[in-house]
C-alpha cells in the first residue's frame, strides 16, 4: 500500500539549515508530483513546494523563495526538503504529500509529519 | 498569498448538520474547481476528504459533502458523529505562480 514515512524531529538553530526526508512506497514516485506542507504549532496549513514527476523541476511558494530546496533520490525513492537560513518563524511540522495524479491538484496521501524546532 | 478564510470553530450535535465555509477570492477559489477538503486529528497528520469541490475518496463516508458558490466553497457533514471531531482545512489551487492557498481551518465540535 502507499506509505509515505519521513525522518525524526530536528532541533536547529537559527541561520542553521535542516534537510528532512520523506521515503515513498507502494508507487512509483517517478510518475507523481510530490509536496511539503507545512504547519506552525497550533497554526493551518502552508504549501511549500513540489518536485515534477520528471525531478528536474520544482516550484516554490514566494515565501520560500531562494531559501528551500526540495530534491529526489529515485535509488531510494527518497524526496528531500532543505531549508536553509532557519528562523524561529520556521518552528513547524513539515508534511511530505503526494499529489493523487498528474494535474489532480490535490494530496492523497501524507506523511506523518517531521516536527523542525528552531531555537537557540 | 493570504490564507483562504475559514470559521474559526463550528459545533453540532450527534446526528446534526454542521457547514464549514471557505472563502477566498476570484484567483483561488472563484477561478477554479481545484478545491479539496483535509480532516486532521489532534496531532495526525491530514486526511484528504473531498477533492475537486464535491468528490469523494474511495472510503469516505458521503455524510461528508461539498460546494462551491462564486469565491466561497462549503463542506458540509451531515449525520455528525463523534469521531468527526477534528480540524477542517479547505485548498483550493491559485494558479502557476500562487499555486496552492490553505484555509485558515476550522474546528469541529461534537456536543
Amino acid at each position: 500500500q502507499v506509505q509515505l514515512v519521513q525522518s525524526g524531529a530536528e532541533v536547529k538553530q537559527p541561520g542553521a539549515s535542516v534537510k528532512l526526508s520523506c521515503k515513498a512506497s507502494g508507487f512509483p514516485l517517478t510518475n507523481y508530483f510530490m509536496h511539503w506542507v507545512r504547519q506552525a504549532p497550533g497554526q493551518g496549513l502552508e504549501w511549500m513546494t513540489l518536485l515534477l514527476p520528471g525531478g528536474q523541476n520544482t516550484l516554490y511558494a514566494h515565501n520560500f523563495q531562494g531559501r528551500v530546496t526540495m530534491s529526489r533520490d529515485t535509488s531510494t525513492s527518497t524526496v528531500y526538503l532543505e531549508l536553509t537560513s532557519l528562523r524561529s518563524e520556521d518552528t513547524a511540522v513539515y508534511y511530505c504529500a503526494r499529489e493523487a495524479a498528474v494535474v489532480a491538484k490535490y494530496f492523497d496521501y501524507w506523511g506523518q509529519g517531521a516536527l523542525v524546532t528552531v531555537s537557540s | 498569498q493570504s490564507a483562504l478564510t475559514q470559521p474559526r470553530s463550528v459545533s453540532g450535535s450527534p446526528g446534526q448538520s454542521v457547514t464549514i465555509s471557505c472563502t477566498g477570492t476570484s484567483s483561488d477559489v472563484g477561478a477554479y474547481n481545484y478545491i479539496s477538503w483535509y480532516q486532521q486529528h489532534p496531532d495526525k497528520g491530514p486526511k484528504l476528504i473531498i477533492y475537486d469541490v464535491s468528490k469523494w475518496p474511495s472510503g469516505v463516508p458521503d455524510r461528508f459533502s461539498g460546494s462551491k458558490s462564486g469565491n466561497t466553497a462549503s463542506l458540509t457533514i451531515s449525520g455528525l458523529q463523534a469521531e468527526d471531531e477534528a480540524d477542517y482545512y479547505c485548498c483550493s489551487y491559485a494558479g502557476r505562480y500562487t499555486h496552492y492557498v490553505f484555509g485558515t481551518g476550522t474546528r469541529v465540535s461534537v456536543l
